[in-house]
């Protein structure tokens, strides 16, 4: 099984601020998952990356295969921005979604 | 609406009931996947479909539960005779395949047993 540790647990910014979450897993793969969840529990993909760096609006994600790691940057944070921000990777490096591990997930909150 | 739905939102029931949730996937993806998540934890995999076809089921699953998706289209999980540690939230999600799609997940459905 695919191990998956993100960090921090918990992070508190103000407004404005550049924000980075880290993943890490054991494992090769084929693709990574970022997924936000809000309170209510409805979560949202955000990216599925498999190289390199993907870009969406302030938020971008890379990640390095040989490292086994992948980070979420948030530019220009806003409160809205707060959920738990939560990669998920297959257990092996010819699955792609089934049986996804998911890492605990890190808890951002962004102080107006 | 054309995302992933999930009915009930949310169910309290007393333990030793049955209770069933139900799925409906976006209407053209195939791949369709339940998962448990409890307070503070990730997700973690329950079982997945490709069609109507139930292709792996997770050790978590015990005999207690069962998952259904009989035209290949929304999906049944029901809980029998529920335990107080079944209490947890249950998302569905789907993607039109299991490789290279994007997975697109419903709100869940929170189940608290008493």
């Amino acid at each position: 099984k695919n191990e998956v540790e993100q960090s921090p647990q918990n992070l508190t910014a103000q407004e404005g601020e550049f924000i980075t979450i880290n993943c890490s897993y054991s494992v090769g793969i084929s693709a990574l998952h970022w997924l936000q969840q809000h309170p209510g529990g409805g979560i949202v993909s955000l990216f599925m990356l498999s190289s390199g760096k993907k870009k969406h609006g302030r938020l971008i994600a890379t990640i390095n295969i040989q490292e086994k790691h992948s980070s979420l940057h948030i530019t220009a944070s806003h409160p809205r921005d707060s959920a738990v921000y939560i990669c998920a990777v297959p257990p092996i490096s010819n699955f792609g979604n089934e049986k996804l591990t998911f890492g605990t997930g890190t808890r951002l909150t962004i102080i107006p | 609406d054309t995302g992933v739905s999930q009915d009930p939102r949310h169910k309290i029931t007393k333990r030793g009931q049955n209770v069933t949730f139900r799925c409906d996937p976006i209407s053209e993806h195939n791949r369709l996947y339940w998962y448990r998540q409890t307070l503070g934890q990730g997700p973690e995999f329950l079982t997945y479909f490709q069609n109507e076809a139930q292709l792996e089921k997770s050790r978590l699953l015990s005999d207690r539960f069962s998952a259904e998706r009989p035209k290949g289209s929304f999906s049944t999980l029901e809980i029998q005779r529920t335990e107080q540690g079944d209490s947890a939230m249950y998302l569905c999600a789907s993607s039109i395949d299991g490789v290279t799609g994007e997975l697109f997940f419903g709100e869940g459905s929170r189940l608290t047993v008493l």
